[in-house]
């Protein structure tokens, strides 16, 4: 059965500092994959896609980045946190042909 | 561009009691629409799904019939539980190459003994 993992569970930054939230998606190959965003208090805003390896689409203009180096793995990144990047980001993924996207368990993200 | 409405919480009832929690869309074609649930702290589970019109989705008791006529898609359940607590969100899909979803903001359900 396909599973999705992400890691860290739970992150604490000061501003300024890098990050890397990582994904993996088992059990499946080609799938799309997506990063997301849920502020406190907010609905989930899509920041970045991946229909294969090394292709990125990004959805709003921000602070991130993302990189796909292998086909089931799914990188979130950023150089210089901000305090506005605190959130929740979730990892997503979708089989190829399938309308149907499965979540991670989530990342909490701090920036102090 | 593609938008989900969803009614204001939070939400709060009675063991026991019925719930809808309503949601409408805005999309040009014929998206398939899903109910996720977020239970405290945890990711986003799809709760069920329909992907053409008068199509009902169910799952755990809870109810939606894609109504393409109002372009609505209201989650029900009829007798909900202590367990059901938890952030409810409607989003929509439309078939393509990235298939991306767009949410609604999210209702916070909250039952009491």
């Amino acid at each position: 059965s396909q599973t999705i993992h992400q890691w860290p569970a739970t992150l604490v930054q000061p501003v300024g500092s890098p990050l890397s939230l990582e994904c993996t998606v088992e059990g499946t190959s080609n799938p799309n994959l997506y990063w997301y965003r849920q502020a406190a208090g907010r609905g989930l805003q899509l920041l970045f896609y991946s229909v294969g390896i090394g292709q990125i689409s990004s959805e709003v203009p921000q602070n991130l980045s993302a990189s796909r180096p292998q086909d089931r793995q799914f990188i979130l990144s950023s150089k210089k946190l901000l305090l506005s990047d605190s959130g929740f980001y979730l990892c997503a993924w979708r089989p190829g042909g399938g309308n149907t996207i499965y979540f991670g368990e989530g990342s909490w993200l701090t920036v102090v | 561009g593609d938008s989900v409405t969803q009614m204001e919480g939070p939400v709060t009832l009675s063991e026991e009691a019925f719930l809808t929690i309503n949601c409408t869309y805005t999309a040009t074609g014929y998206p398939s629409l899903f109910w996720y649930v977020q239970y405290p702290g945890e990711g986003l589970q799809l709760l069920l799904k329909a992907t053409k019109a008068d199509d009902k989705g169910s799952n755990k008791g809870f109810e939606a019939t894609y109504r393409k006529e109002t372009t609505s898609f209201h989650l029900e359940k009829g007798s909900v539980q202590v367990s059901d607590s938890a952030v409810y969100f409607c989003a929509l899909s439309k078939t393509g190459t990235a298939s991306k979803l767009t949410f609604g903001t999210g209702t916070r359900l909250q039952v009491t003994l």
